[in-house]
C-alpha cells in the first residue's frame, strides 16, 4: 500500500520570502502522479500543482514549483515571494495511474505567513 | 463548469442519532468520492462511485456507515447510531476532466459532523 508523509505539522516564512514543505511517499509503482493541495482555513481544497512520475522536469505554476526525486520518493514544495494569501494547510497527495484514481494525502503542513 | 455543493455545511448531532449528508456535483461526473478528514489530519478515503455503482469502500466504513449514488449524480452518506468519533468534517469530491493524467480531484466545501 502506498504512504504518503508530512514531517513538517508547522512551518512560518516571512512574507515575501521562499520556503520549502516536505513529502516522502512510498510505492512500489513505477508510474504515478503527485500533487500539493492547499486548504485555506474554513475554506474549500484547491489543487495547486501537479507532477507526473514519468516526466524528469519539476513541475511550475507561477510562484509554486517542486522538487521531485524519484529514486529518494521524496516531492517537496517550494513557494517563492511568498503572501499573505499563502497561508493555509498544505496536503502532499498520492495517486496510482489506473484503478479508482483515489488519493491518499499525507497529515499536512500548517504555513504561517508572517507580515 | 465545476462545482460540489455539500449540504448540511455544520450539523451538530448527540450520539446514538443517524445522520445524513449529501453531496451535489454541478455537472455529469462519473468519479465521485467521499473523504473523511479529522482535525489536524488529511482527508482519507471512505468510498468511490463510478457513475451508480459503489466501487470501492474503505476499511473506515464501518456498517454504520452507508454510501448511495442513485441515478449516478448526487451522492448521500448516512451515518446510524453516530458516536463521538464520527466528528469529522466529510468531503466529497469529483474527479474532472476525461483523462487520468490531467483530471483532477476537486473537493466540495465539506459537511462538518460534531456528535456530543
Amino acid at each position: 500500500a502506498q504512504t504518503v508523509t508530512q514531517s513538517q505539522p508547522e512551518m512560518s516564512v516571512q512574507e515575501a520570502e521562499t520556503v520549502t514543505l516536505s513529502c516522502t511517499y512510498d510505492t512500489s509503482e513505477s508510474d504515478y502522479y503527485l500533487f500539493w493541495y492547499k486548504q485555506p482555513p474554513s475554506r474549500q481544497m484547491i489543487l495547486v500543482i501537479r507532477q507526473e512520475a514519468y516526466k524528469q522536469q519539476n513541475a511550475t505554476e507561477n510562484r509554486f514549483s517542486v522538487n521531485f526525486q524519484k529514486a529518494a520518493k521524496s516531492f517537496s514544495l517550494k513557494i517563492s515571494d511568498s503572501q499573505l494569501g499563502d497561508a493555509a494547510m498544505y496536503f502532499c497527495a498520492y495517486r496510482s495511474v489506473g484503478g479508482t484514481y483515489k488519493y491518499i494525502f499525507g497529515t499536512g503542513t500548517r504555513l504561517k505567513v508572517l507580515a | 463548469d465545476t462545482g460540489v455543493s455539500q449540504n448540511p455545511r455544520h450539523k451538530i448531532t448527540k450520539r446514538g442519532q443517524n445522520v445524513t449528508f449529501r453531496c451535489d456535483p454541478i455537472s455529469e461526473h462519473n468519479r465521485l468520492y467521499w473523504y473523511r478528514q479529522t482535525l489536524g489530519q488529511g482527508p482519507e478515503f471512505l468510498t468511490y462511485f463510478q457513475n451508480e455503482a459503489q466501487l470501492e469502500k474503505s476499511r473506515l466504513l464501518s456498517d454504520r456507515f452507508s454510501a448511495e449514488r442513485p441515478k449516478g449524480s448526487f451522492s448521500t452518506l448516512e451515518i446510524q447510531r453516530t458516536e463521538q468519533g464520527d466528528s469529522a468534517m466529510y468531503l466529497c469530491a469529483i474527479f474532472t476532466g476525461g483523462q487520468a493524467f490531467t483530471g483532477e480531484l476537486f473537493f466540495g466545501e465539506g459537511s462538518r459532523l460534531t456528535v456530543l
